[in-house]
């Protein structure tokens, strides 16, 4: 069974960078017909999609963050990671990674998520 | 973007009854991408159902759901203890995904 764990700073100042990376096992990053996934949880949000990547480094990202997100993988240690630019409190949430699994259609959806990390912006 | 609305907000019952969670979207959801997820205090959410109705792997069978075009329902048909938690629906027929705010199903 696959599994993923959420890795990276807890506390990050406002304007700076937001990086965390998400360690793989029990399955590669490199198999179809996965795409791989951030979703983050804050207090006022809810759940929020980010994005998706793919072993390829296709990606799609939620608009609404799409001009401060980008999203990574490295296929040779298995993981993928993400960063979040000029970040502000409001980015303050916990952070999942997960595998979004196509089923059948076109369409995908997050079915294992690892433990969640929680991100505070604060200076 | 897709606007999904749950109700109630928080659903009181005892072990043994049956719960019903209702899911509203505020447009069409594409060919019934709408899944169902559980999450736990201090857990990542779990997923139950995706496709409107099909359980994930090792769901057990008192989770059902069903539902199309705007209305989706989530039932459980006997609450067992490990059933009270948070269940979030979400949208997945395009982007961006989309989650509903949740409906905390509580021991009365």
């Amino acid at each position: 069974q696959v599994q993923l764990q959420e890795s990276g700073p807890g506390l990050v100042k406002p304007s700076q960078t937001l990086s965390l990376t998400c360690s793989v096992s029990g399955g590669s990053v490199s198999t179809g017909p996965y795409y791989w996934s951030w979703i983050r949880q804050g207090p006022t949000r809810g759940l929020e999609w980010i994005g998706f990547i793919y072993h390829s480094g296709s990606t799609y990202y939620n608009p609404s963050l799409q001009s401060r997100v980008s999203m990574s993988v490295d296929t040779s240690q298995n993981q993928f990671s993400l960063r979040l630019n000029s970040v502000t409190a409001a980015d303050t949430a916990v952070y999942y990674c997960a595998r979004a699994n196509r089923f059948s259609g076109t369409y995908y959806t997050p079915d294992y998520w690892g433990p969640g990390t929680l991100v505070t912006v604060s200076s | 973007e897709v606007v999904l609305t749950q109700s109630p907000g928080t659903l009181s019952l005892s072990p043994g009854e049956r719960a019903t969670l209702s899911c509203r979207a505020s447009q069409s959801v594409r060919s019934n991408f709408l899944a169902w997820y559980q999450q736990k205090p201090g857990q990542a959410p779990r997923l139950l159902i995706y496709g409107t109705s099909t359980r994930a792997t090792g769901i057990p069978d008192r989770f059902s759901a069903s539902g199309s075009g705007t209305d989706f329902t989530l039932t459980i048909s006997r609450l067992e203890p490990e059933d009270f938690a948070v269940y979030y629906c979400q949208h997945y027929g395009g982007s961006p995904l989309t989650f509903g705010g949740g409906t905390k199903v509580e021991i009365k």
